[in-house]
């Protein structure tokens, strides 16, 4: 059972075209984390959400939390070849809230 | 600063061959992490460790798998013997885990090591 899940798995765009990316769960998480992989490395992260209801800005790409800490979005505006990669959302587990479980991911294609 | 260091970064061997992936996390991070990633399933939590203790280890799949750390600088996981569905990337991570109710660190991720088996 994956606990998190993200739409769409696929999204191909060209560029100046704005998209959302989503991350969805029945579970209530303390906090959840985006991060992004692009072939060949590991994920990094790009941002934290913690608060419900919570908007985080990270340039052109916007991070939603949401009320019921269950889900969250990405919004990138006017995308770019650079944003392409795999968007992973993930989140806090565990007793001592030490590790995160991941969605499978959004993999996103930005052409010019 | 170096990351996180994986080796092998790529490991090609046969059913039945004795797999060992190593991993030396961020000086400092007291937390590590091994994850296995592939297209069918994604990024699945193998295992975790606090300071050097294995804290859950309920993702990884069989026996056949096991991991350790020896002290705060390494780690090793190893799939004994070892199965084409075991192919895919493995990746460790490490993190500053700054209390016991909440750790909203960062994990940062080594380059994964690849395996194929055959």
């Amino acid at each position: 059972t994956q606990l998190l899940e993200q739409s769409p798995q696929f999204l191909s765009i060209q560029e100046g075209e704005n998209l959302t990316v989503y991350c969805n769960s029945s579970s209530v998480f303390s906090s959840l984390q985006w991060y992004r992989q692009e072939p060949g490395e590991g994920p990094v992260l790009l941002v934290t959400v913690v608060t419900g209801g919570e908007v985080k800005k990270l340039k052109r790409l916007t991070f939603q939390f949401g009320d019921a800490r269950k889900d969250s979005s990405l919004h990138i505006t006017a995308a770019q070849p650079g944003d392409t990669g795999l968007y992973l959302c993930a989140g806090v587990i565990g007793q001592a809230g030490t590790a995160l479980i991941f969605g499978k991911g959004t993999t996103l294609s930005v052409s010019s | 600063d170096a990351g996180v260091i994986q080796s092998p970064r790529h490991e090609v061997t046969e059913m039945g061959q004795e797999v060992t992936l190593r991993c030396k996390p961020i000086s400092g991070h007291n937390s590590l992490f091994w994850y296995r990633q592939t297209m069918m399933r994604g990024l699945e939590l193998l295992i975790y460790f606090n300071n050097n203790v294995p804290i859950d280890d309920s993702g990884m799949p069989e026996d056949r798998f096991s991991a350790k750390m020896p002290n705060a600088s390494f780690s090793t996981l190893k799939i004994q013997p070892s199965e084409p569905r075991d192919s895919a990337v493995y990746f460790c991570a490490s993190s500053l885990a700054r209390g016991r109710r909440t750790n909203t660190g960062e994990l940062f991720f080594g380059e994964g090591s690849r395996l194929t088996v055959l």
